[in-house]
């Protein structure tokens, strides 16, 4: 079965770091992978997926991330972080008959 | 676009009653979703429809879960009876060209309580 890891539960950055969050992902073959993000109170919404193709994919808010096989990782990353990035990140994969299975989320929380 | 509309946005209940809750996908999407998020168990996939027809409900954790859809424009999820352990938020999502293939759309959820 397939499977999501977000080994952080929470991270801390400064108003203008640099961010990277960490997805693994278990599953057979190619995955569709996903980066979502949830403000208080509301929904999912999409950042970012990868399907083919090019392995570091551009997302919206200045988000990208990389697709790398050999390490079963797709992580997200943003050069420069903003205070209304705070918010809940999950990353997910799909590709079979399962329909998307999400990670447990990272918390991030970011410091003025 | 109104995007995907849920109601109740909560719902307190007390233990043995039945619940249900309600999704109004967004207009000419053919997939149709509910997740159930806790802080134990994350983000859980319950079912999924296509075209109004049930595809998976390998997620639907007991039989006091059931979930219709009778037509493209709404959805239910109803817990009969509730318990206190069905406590969450309820999410439905809606997406246009398959599971993968477009990105799913949440509708904002319904925390549901029950004492």
């Amino acid at each position: 079965a397939q499977s999501v890891t977000q080994p952080d539960i929470h991270i801390t950055v400064s108003e203008g770091a640099s961010l990277e969050l960490r997805c693994n992902y278990s599953y057979g073959a190619t995955p569709y992978l996903f980066w979502y993000v949830q403000s208080p109170g509301q929904g999912l919404q999409l950042l970012l997926k990868y399907f083919s193709g090019d392995t570091l994919v551009q997302g919206i808010k200045g988000f990208e991330a990389e697709f790398k096989r050999s390490q079963s990782s797709f992580n997200l990353r943003k050069p420069s972080v903003h205070w209304s990035d705070a918010a809940e990140y999950f990353c997910a994969v799909g590709g079979g008959a399962d329909g998307l299975t999400f990670g447990k989320g990272t918390h991030l929380i970011i410091q003025p | 676009d109104a995007g995907v509309i849920q109601s109740p946005r909560h719902e307190v209940t007390e233990m043995g009653q039945e619940v249900t809750l309600r999704c109004k996908p967004i207009s000419g999407h053919d997939y149709l979703f509910w997740y159930r998020q806790t802080m134990m168990r994350g983000l859980e996939l319950l079912i999924y429809f296509n075209n109004n027809v049930p595809i998976d409900d390998s997620g639907m954790p007991e039989d006091r879960f059931s979930a219709k859809m009778p037509n493209a424009s709404f959805s239910t999820l109803k817990i009969q009876p509730s318990e206190p352990r069905d406590s969450a938020v309820y999410f439905c999502a809606s997406s246009g060209q398959g599971v993968y293939n477009s990105p799913l759309h949440f509708g904002n959820g319904t925390r549901l309580t029950v004492t």
